[in-house]
């Protein structure tokens, strides 16, 4: 069985850096089959997407994050991380790690989380 | 601002079929598979629907998803109580190189 889990502190200042690391059991980062990702959720409000990360490193953000996000693996570890810098109250939010399904067939992207972590609330807070 | 548009909200008494739509583009649903998560607040999303209409293994065949053109619905028939929750759509965008979710709508079970 696959879990993922969230870990990091739950309280960050305005204009510091965020970080999370997503720590995965049951598979192996390494074996290049999944993407993994980010996904957040304000107050509130909906589901954002982060970005995600393969195996190899090569990653993809959303435009909207892509200048304050880096997203890292470390496979001897089995972890996957997360970087938001300069961050707002903007950035208060649950934020989930997931395992993503990520491939181009002919009918387009294919692409689906499953299993996500339970989640980690981060406060932007002085 | 999310590229995928879903109604707020639906509601339906136990035993009602409730259908949620999800409006979006040639960049996105036009262009790539659908996928539909169940979400329980202070829960993890679950995956309901992915590719369009296929169920994980443990999903009850009471949910359905289907795609057409630029838009895609998820059903939900023989409503049940614990059916209460948000769900969201999401789909992969050419032009945003990015995944995006839908607004996501409130299902409540009247």
């Amino acid at each position: 069985q696959v879990q993922l889990q969230e870990s990091g502190p739950g309280l960050v200042k305005p204009s510091q850096t965020l970080s999370l690391t997503c720590t995965v059991s049951g598979d192996s980062i390494s074996s290049g089959t999944y993407y993994w990702s980010w996904v957040r959720q304000p107050a509130g409000k909906g589901l954002e997407w982060i970005g995600h990360i393969y195996a190899s490193g090569s990653t993809n953000y959303s435009p909207s994050l892509n200048s304050r996000v880096t997203i890292s693996v470390e496979t001897s570890k089995n972890q996957f991380s997360l970087k938001l810098s300069s961050v707002t109250a903007a950035d208060t939010a649950v934020y989930y790690c997931a395992r993503d399904t990520h491939y181009y067939d002919s009918g387009g992207w294919v692409n689906w989380f499953d299993p996500w972590g339970q989640g980690t609330l981060v406060t932007v807070s002085s | 601002q999310s590229v995928l548009t879903q109604p707020p909200s639906a509601s339906g008494t136990p035993g009602q079929r409730v259908t949620i739509s999800c409006s979006g583009s040639s960049s996105n649903i036009g262009s790539n598979t659908v996928n539909w998560y169940q979400h329980l607040p202070g829960t993890a999303p679950k995956l309901l629907i992915y590719s369009n209409n296929q169920r994980p293994s443990g999903v009850p065949d009471r949910f359905s998803g289907s795609k057409s053109g630029t838009s895609a619905s998820l059903a939900i028939s023989g409503l049940q109580s614990e059916d209460e929750a948000d769900y969201y759509c999401a789909a992969w965008d050419d032009s945003l190189n990015g995944y995006v979710f839908g607004t996501g709508t409130k299902v409540t079970v009247l």
